[in-house]
């Protein structure tokens, strides 16, 4: 695709329910990223994968947190038992290389948990 | 561990005034840094990005600067617009591959 894309764009959860979210990255992009955005702040780097393999998770805030990319292009980040500061915006994006090259964000998925 | 402030935290300014945003990081061993504007519900767009080797960068209307050694970088856009509106963000890549982001500048170009 032309960039990088998230779905869904919006998500309700009950608290104590799981959900998944998806980013299909920039087709060829080696690397992928996952932040954290709560409302009127910046990112947070959540966790980061090279290929399929998960090279840093130090910004997951708890074992809740689980993100995967089986095949080195699409990923899931799931949340389980979701709790009410989970809600924000959960922004993917991808690069072609490492080394800081330009990262290329999705729209973002924002989640609710009520 | 590296923060990232960024002043103001909002700024309003007339069309086609010049404008200058600042960003502050602690930790001076940063790979690049990059500014980013983001528009509401949307995601980031990348404007510039800065080589830890490089003191500025220019695209069109923005130029970035960049001074490691006092943990410093600048966004200065000429002749603002009100399309130019938005939130501002500049980040610091450190070695580990992660950005470490500011929490933005808010930007109002009034018509």
């Amino acid at each position: 695709g032309a960039g990088v894309s998230q779905s869904p764009r919006y998500k309700v959860a009950k608290r104590g329910q799981d959900v998944a979210l998806r980013c299909d990255p920039i087709s060829g992009h080696v690397s992928l990223f996952w932040y954290q955005q709560a409302l009127g702040q910046g990112p947070e780097f959540l966790t980061y994968f090279q290929n399929e393999a998960q090279l840093d998770k130090s910004g997951l805030p708890s074992d809740r947190f689980f993100a995967e990319r089986p095949e080195g292009s699409v990923s899931t980040l799931k949340i389980q038992r979701t709790q009410q500061e989970d809600s924000a915006v959960y922004l993917c994006a991808s690069s072609f290389g490492g080394g800081g090259e330009t990262q290329y964000f999705g729209p973002g998925t924002r989640l609710l948990v009520l | 561990k590296q923060e990232v402030t960024q002043i103001p935290a909002a700024l309003s300014v007339p069309e086609g005034e010049n404008l200058v945003l600042n960003c502050s990081f602690t930790d001076s061993a940063i790979y690049n840094l990059q500014w980013f504007r983001q528009d509401p519900g949307k995601g980031l767009t990348s404007l510039l990005l800065i080589q830890s080797s490089q003191r500025e960068q220019t695209s069109g209307r923005l130029n970035a600067s960049l001074d490691k050694s006092s943990g410093r970088s600048t966004l200065y856009i000429a002749a603002s617009q009100p399309g130019d509106s938005a939130t501002y963000l500049c980040a610091a890549l450190e070695g580990n591959q992660n950005f470490v982001f500011g929490p933005g500048t808010r930007l109002s170009v009034l018509p």
